[in-house]
């Protein structure tokens, strides 16, 4: 069965530091989706990144880096050089294929950046 | 621009009470999903929608029903409103033929309480 575990529940940081959000997945599928999903205090949920599980190259936006490892099945998430703006919920979530639009979330990371 | 539009961002509702939560995608998606939000659980799938008419469970549908007369509206709803189903809840829409890293677009959400 699919699984998404965020272990973290609840992270604070000071501004400018780096920050890494964990998640490790359960799947039985070769093929399958991973994604990372933002929801600031307004509440709308926000698409940061979808992956499939042929490409495990890292993925680098801005501040924000994907570090895929099939080996440990982690899909972790870093911020560098953190603002307050990132302070949100991070979901990481899984879907497999062939209907990859039915997405599994995890309980998601609370992240908070003091200024 | 992609819209999911929820028909409202709070709601108050009494125990007993029969629910409407209304969704309307405008960028002609098939599937439709909705989805209740609780602190520490992450989202939760209630049903979802792949055409008109048609709708399959997701992992919590118990006391929820949906309804997807038209291509462009799933509507939630609570038959007898209890006070655990005071949540969060969000609709989101996705086209299997869409843009393939932006998998599902998201509603900014209905709070609902039920007293």
């Amino acid at each position: 069965a699919q699984k998404v575990t965020q272990a973290q529940t609840e992270i604070s940081v000071v501004e400018k530091e780096d920050v890494t959000l964990d998640c490790v997945y359960e799947t039985r599928d070769t093929t399958y989706y991973l994604f990372w999903y933002k929801q600031p205090p307004s509440g709308e949920l926000v698409f940061l990144i979808r992956r499939n599980s042929f490409d495990e190259q890292n993925e680098i936006s801005g501040r924000y880096s994907w570090n895929f490892q099939k080996s440990t099945s982690s899909f972790n998430f870093t911020i560098t050089a953190s603002q307050v703006v990132d302070s949100a919920v991070y979901f990481c979530a899984l879907s497999e294929a062939p209907r990859d639009d039915k997405i599994i979330f995890g309980k998601g990371t609370r992240l908070h950046i003091l200024p | 621009d992609v819209k999911v539009t929820q028909s409202s961002r709070y709601l108050v509702k009494r125990t007993g009470e029969k629910v409407f939560l209304e969704c309307v995608q405008d960028m002609d998606h098939e599937n439709m999903f909705w989805y209740r939000q609780d602190p520490g659980l992450g989202l939760r799938l209630i049903y979802f929608s792949y055409d008109v008419k048609m709708k399959e469970k997701g992992d919590i549908p118990e006391g929820y029903s949906v309804s997807r007369e038209k291509k462009e509206r799933f509507s939630l709803i609570l038959e007898s409103a209890s006070t655990n189903q005071t949540s969060m809840y969000l609709c989101a829409s996705t086209s299997p033929n869409g843009p393939s890293n932006q998998p599902q677009h998201f509603g900014d959400g209905t709070r609902l309480s039920i007293l």
